[in-house]
């Protein structure tokens, strides 16, 4: 199947900075990405939909200026949490669908923990 | 709009009995259904899907799910599980037309004992 790495899997940060989450498919290329963010014991809210060459579109409460979604390739998206705060910990998630036609299946990466002290 | 109901957060059960998981789901329009396993700290893994034609689905590894139209259902089971099958399980579904966004289950830990 096809292959969605993400990096790093594990980050730690200090209250205040800002973490770059990417998101690469690895074999195929994906005009669209997504990015979820689990809690928990919960299950996986998406935040926002990444779409190469524009911007992207972001779920009710999801602040933009706070989670920056960059997606400048067909294969590569990229999550930056600005200004991390301990409540922004969580484990995200992104997701891409291959371009190529397997449109009804979408590959996840393997996410990324991040823990901010 | 659709949405996704797992009725059971947890499910313990012993080696070698057989288990179901079950997933309810509402929606206005054609769906796709998907189950997903996540183990620990890890994304998400594709088991098996439902897109159209025969309503029972099979997965490499011994799983099986049947699309119920009339029930709404899209129940996972498998005959005898391993040790290796505990994880986490998210019952998902998306909508056949445009066939994007998928909208997940609270999901249901399988914890299976020894």
């Amino acid at each position: 199947g096809a292959v969605v790495s993400q990096h790093p899997s594990r980050v730690i940060c200090k209250s205040g900075t800002s973490v770059k989450i990417e998101c690469r498919s690895l074999d195929f290329q994906a005009t669209t990405m997504f990015w979820y963010r689990q809690f928990p014991k919960q299950s996986l809210m998406l935040m926002a939909t990444s779409n190469e060459g524009s911007k992207a579109t972001y779920e009710q409460g999801v602040e933009k200026d706070k989670f920056l979604i960059n997606h400048a390739s067909l294969t590569l998206s990229t999550l930056t949490v600005t200004s991390a705060h301990p409540e922004d910990s969580s484990f995200y998630i992104c997701s891409a669908r291959d371009r190529g036609g397997r449109t009804t299946e979408a590959f996840f990466g393997q996410g990324t923990r991040l823990t901010v002290v | 709009a659709q949405s996704v109901t797992q009725l059971d957060s947890q499910v313990p059960v012993f080696e070698e009995a057989p288990v179901e998981l079950r997933c309810n789901y509402s929606s206005s329009v054609s769906v796709y259904l998907f189950w997903y396993v996540q183990y620990p700290n890890q994304g998400l893994q594709l088991l098996l899907k439902y897109l159209s034609g025969s309503t029972l689905v099979e997965s490499i590894n011994g799983f099986e799910a049947e699309f119920n139209k009339s029930q709404t259902s899209f129940h996972l089971r498998k005959p005898s599980v391993h040790i290796s099958d505990t994880a986490e399980y998210f019952c998902a579904v998306s909508h056949s037309g445009s066939a994007r966004q998928l909208t997940f289950g609270s999901g249901t830990q399988l914890t299976v004992l020894p």
